[in-house]
């Protein structure tokens, strides 16, 4: 089955404690995204991939890092967390230009 | 002016008719118009893409794109419950065809 898999699905953590969520598809797909969902601000993208160890950042950058070693994989990271990170956030990936994005499943992470 | 807009609803329409979501863009030159349903607490999924100027139907829905105007709209036809859930219109950004700009989403409530 054609997948994006994200973990873990919920973190709650503290100021400053570095974290990694994963995302993970099974689809050989060169292009990955990294998004937050906040309400009334919709989904903005943080970064982006276009293919095995390409990165450009997004929209809202500021606070994360990524990676891109393997196709399927496309980790996020936070060094040091802060409460305003707390959101929901989406991995997506897609085939090429004009294609679809397909979204994991969401990670809610909560900074206190 | 926020690149992608949408009224946030609620939009409440009643079972059976025809339920009408609106979104208008600021970036003249884009090209990949997409419609994403959003559930509570779950990711989005793609309803309807579409490129041209025009009427673009799938089932119970059709796409409507306007580019002289920018505007872009999804008509459900036949609502039902199930398809009570949260609409994000996503454009591409012009010369960047992979990167989509999500507007804030309409919450749709089909009334039984």
């Amino acid at each position: 089955e054609a997948q994006v898999t994200q973990n873990p699905r919920y973190l709650i953590t503290v100021t400053g404690k570095k974290l990694t969520v994963t995302c993970s598809q099974n689809m050989n797909h060169e292009y990955m995204s990294w998004y937050r969902q906040d309400p009334g601000l919709g989904l903005r993208q943080i970064y982006y991939s276009m293919n095995v160890e390409v990165t450009d950042k997004g929209d809202v950058p500021e606070g994360y890092k990524v990676s891109r070693k393997e196709k399927r994989n496309f980790p996020l990271i936070l060094e040091s967390p802060s409460p305003n990170q707390t959101s929901l956030y989406f991995c997506a990936s897609l085939a090429g230009d004009r294609d679809t994005q397909y979204f994991g499943p969401g990670t809610r992470l909560t900074v206190l | 002016q926020k690149e992608v807009e949408q009224n946030s609803g609620p939009l409440s329409v009643p079972e059976g008719a025809i339920a009408s979501l609106n979104c208008t863009y600021s970036d003249r030159g884009s090209q990949s118009f997409f419609w994403y349903r959003q559930y509570s607490g779950k990711s989005p999924e793609l309803i309807m893409f579409i490129y041209s100027n025009g009427d673009k139907e799938d089932g119970r829905f059709t796409a409507q794109l306007n580019k002289a105007s920018q505007y872009v709209s999804l008509l459900i036809r036949d609502s039902q419950p199930s398809d009570s859930a949260t609409y994000l219109c996503a454009v591409n950004r012009s010369g960047a065809t992979n990167k989509l700009i999500f507007g804030t989403g309409t919450l749709l409530a089909i009334q039984p």
